[in-house]
């Protein structure tokens, strides 16, 4: 069975412009969550979804915004990129709320 | 929030030693898995344990949920082993998954 997958592997992207990484879960999970990791420091939570419904909010700006489509893939939205936004994004899946959590192998966003 | 607490920030082994990694939370949680981070940024499951004790292979865990901490254990360790491990816990009380992830033990196995 196929891992937590997600797209791009990498990127690099302007100041001031826009991107949408995508996570595929694994089959059957319900749940996906985003993770920003910065170089030198453990992830920092960004958004769950959970049946298509936000279900948590980390304390990112509003320029951070994501969604979960019928199939349970998802997409993390930044705009207006800053240098600072430059980190690996990790997603996570699992079957439920609360259950063991899964993740793919991230895409390293570059903001120069 | 709860805080989450690991030690030692690093560690250097020769290949075949054993170790101890600790990891301190703050607060009742609900899920407590382990980490491997490898080289190229993946995390990879070891151990789901918001209690009690497991054991795969060389590695083995605890979590000892009333007095808010777990072990990770790493026998005859090989330089394989090497990377970051991760020590992350989603609250008791909480609606879904939030994991708050602990800042990490970058161990190093020299051979």
């Amino acid at each position: 069975d196929a891992g937590v997958t997600q797209s791009p592997t990498h990127l690099i992207k302007t100041r001031g412009q826009h991107v949408t990484l995508r996570c595929s879960p694994i089959s059957g999970h319900k749940s996906v969550s985003w993770y920003q990791q910065v170089l030198g420091q453990g992830p920092q939570f960004i958004f769950q979804y959970y049946e298509k419904e936000e279900r948590g909010r980390g304390n990112f700006p509003d320029r951070f915004s994501a969604r979960q489509f019928p199939n349970y893939s998802s997409e993390l939205n930044v705009n207006a990129l800053l240098l600072g936004d430059s980190a690996l994004y990790l997603c996570a899946s699992s079957l439920e709320r609360n259950t063991e959590a899964f993740f793919g192998q991230g895409t390293r966003l570059t903001v120069v | 929030g709860i805080q989450v607490e690991q030690s030692p920030p690093d560690l250097i082994l020769q290949e075949g030693a054993n170790s101890t990694l600790r990891c301190n939370f703050s607060d009742s949680v609900n899920n407590l898995q382990w980490f491997h981070q490898n080289p190229w940024g993946q995390l990879i499951n070891l151990f789901y344990i918001p209690s009690g004790t497991k054991q795969n292979g060389r590695l083995s865990a605890t979590t000892v949920a009333t007095e808010r901490y777990s072990l990770l254990y790493i026998s005859s360790s090989q330089t394989t082993d090497s990377g970051v491990y991760f020590c992350a816990v989603d609250r008791r009380d909480n609606y879904g998954q939030n994991f708050v992830f602990g800042p990490g033990t970058r161990l190093s196995v020299l051979p």
